[in-house]
């Protein structure tokens, strides 16, 4: 079952610019967690979010997590050309399941 | 090098004929999952394992199995191929709950 839902699906922006992708979920979550994927290519973990923390920093990404509102963000500011893929989030309930949104696909213009 | 390998990376086969794509991590991650991308579908998990032994269906198992004999290696068998698992297959592991998954480079399934 489809946990996350990305918004929006793709999104096209000019190098330099901060890119914004939101994620909303419907059940209670230990943690939300972000990937990339570059075309085709194997997904790698970006940023993790446990429930009790509301924002994340990880060099050019910031993520906040909205649990009244089962919402999350990511924040890719000054975004280069090699930020070009698609971006997940997934939701994870405490016990083995990981389950993945379907995505939004990022295209940076140089 | 920490990773999960996967084999093949692509593979092409007939309706009905057995198949296994292996899967293994250099890790020491107590848990593994396999997951299909489709598009407009996303990525749902097929199996997953908590440890040695410890196996449990996803969201979409049917027509796959998979064992847990050793906890580096979590292969995906096929027993009777059909072609709506034509798919892009990915294995991943993680060192428990409340860690990411670290993804393989994933098999591109084509059954004809």
């Amino acid at each position: 079952s489809q946990q996350g839902e990305e918004d929006p699906q793709a999104l096209s922006i000019q190098e330099g610019e901060n890119a914004t992708m939101n994620c909303s979920y419907k059940t209670s979550i230990n943690n939300l967690q972000w990937y990339r994927q570059n075309s085709g290519r194997g997904l790698v973990h970006l940023i993790l979010i446990r429930s009790n923390e509301r924002e994340k920093h990880s060099g050019r990404l910031r993520v906040t997590l909205d649990t009244s509102k089962k919402s999350s963000s990511l924040l890719i500011t000054a975004s280069r050309a090699a930020d070009t893929a698609s971006y997940f989030c997934a939701t994870d309930k405490g016990y083995s399941t990981l389950t993945f949104g379907k995505g939004t696909m990022l295209l940076v213009s140089p | 090098e920490a990773q999960v390998t996967q084999n093949p990376r692509y593979l092409i086969t007939v309706t009905g004929k057995k198949l296994t794509v292996t899967c293994s991590q250099n890790m020491n991650h107590e848990y593994m999952s396999w997951y299909r991308q489709d598009p407009g579908l996303g990525l749902r998990q097929i199996y997953y394992s908590m440890n040695v032994e410890v196996t449990d269906k996803g969201d979409v198992p049917e027509g796959y199995k998979v064992s847990r004999k050793e906890k580096r290696n979590f292969p995906l068998i096929l027993e009777s191929p059909s072609p709506n698992q034509t798919s892009l297959y990915f294995c991943a592991s993680r060192l428990s709950t409340g860690y990411g998954y670290t993804f393989g480079s994933g098999t591109r399934l084509t059954v004809v």
